[in-house]
């Protein structure tokens, strides 16, 4: 089955504990991404891979920190979280270039930072 | 850049009603667009897709046109039931140009009561 992992689904945290979520896909997808979801404000990008090796900001990267040393797995790093990091976050990955390219999310983590 | 603009929610209708969500956009050349639907406690998931003008995307009772002329992408359902409660993000994909990174609305929330 074709899909987009994401562990852990739920997390609680303190200020200041580095932490890692992970993310893996099984369709050989090149693009990956990570988003924010947050009351009012939509889905907003943090970072993306166009491919292993290959990351850049997208419009809220402060605080975050990825990599991509496998095409099938791209973790979402807080080094020093705070409590404005408190969010929905969402994995997602799509065939770049693909005509009609439809992106595949995961099931989200819910982060809590105190 | 690309965009894409939704109205905005939350969208309260009855069951039975008709279901309109508007969605217009913004971008280079002809991107495929996309609806996804985001039930409450999952990620997002793909509802329906049209990759050429005047393409209808259609799913589950909903149903969407590709609208060059107007650069819009509206959703529909004829009558509406109470598990359509969800959120409605409309989304871009360009399909050329070299980056093919998605572009998603801020999201629509609906809810159908009984």
């Amino acid at each position: 089955e074709a899909q987009v992992t994401q562990n852990p689904r739920y997390l609680i945290t303190v200020t200041g504990k580095k932490l890692t979520v992970t993310c893996s896909q099984n369709m050989n997808h090149e693009y990956m991404s990570w988003y924010r979801q947050d009351p009012g404000l939509g889905l907003r990008q943090i970072y993306y891979s166009m491919n292993v090796e290959v990351t850049d900001k997208g419009d809220v990267p402060e605080g975050y920190k990825v990599s991509r040393k496998e095409k099938r797995n791209f973790p979402l790093i807080l080094e020093s979280p705070s409590p404005n990091q408190t969010s929905l976050y969402f994995c997602a990955s799509s065939l770049a270039g693909t005509s009609g390219g439809v992106t595949y999310f995961g099931p989200g983590t819910r982060l809590t930072v105190t | 850049g690309d965009s894409v603009t939704q109205m905005e929610g939350p969208v309260t209708l009855s069951e039975e009603a008709f279901l309109t969500i508007n969605c217009t956009y913004t971008a280079t050349g002809y991107p495929s667009l996309f609806w996804y639907v985001q039930y409450p406690g999952e990620g997002l998931q793909l509802l329906l897709k049209a990759t050429k003008a005047d393409d209808k995307g259609s799913n589950k009772g909903f149903e969407a046109t590709y609208r060059k002329e107007t650069t819009s992408f509206h959703l529909e359902k004829g009558s509406v039931q109470v598990s359509d409660s969800a959120v409605y993000f409309c989304a871009l994909s360009p399909r050329s140009g070299g980056s093919y990174i998605p572009t998603f609305g801020r999201g629509t929330s609906l809810i159908v009561h009984p």
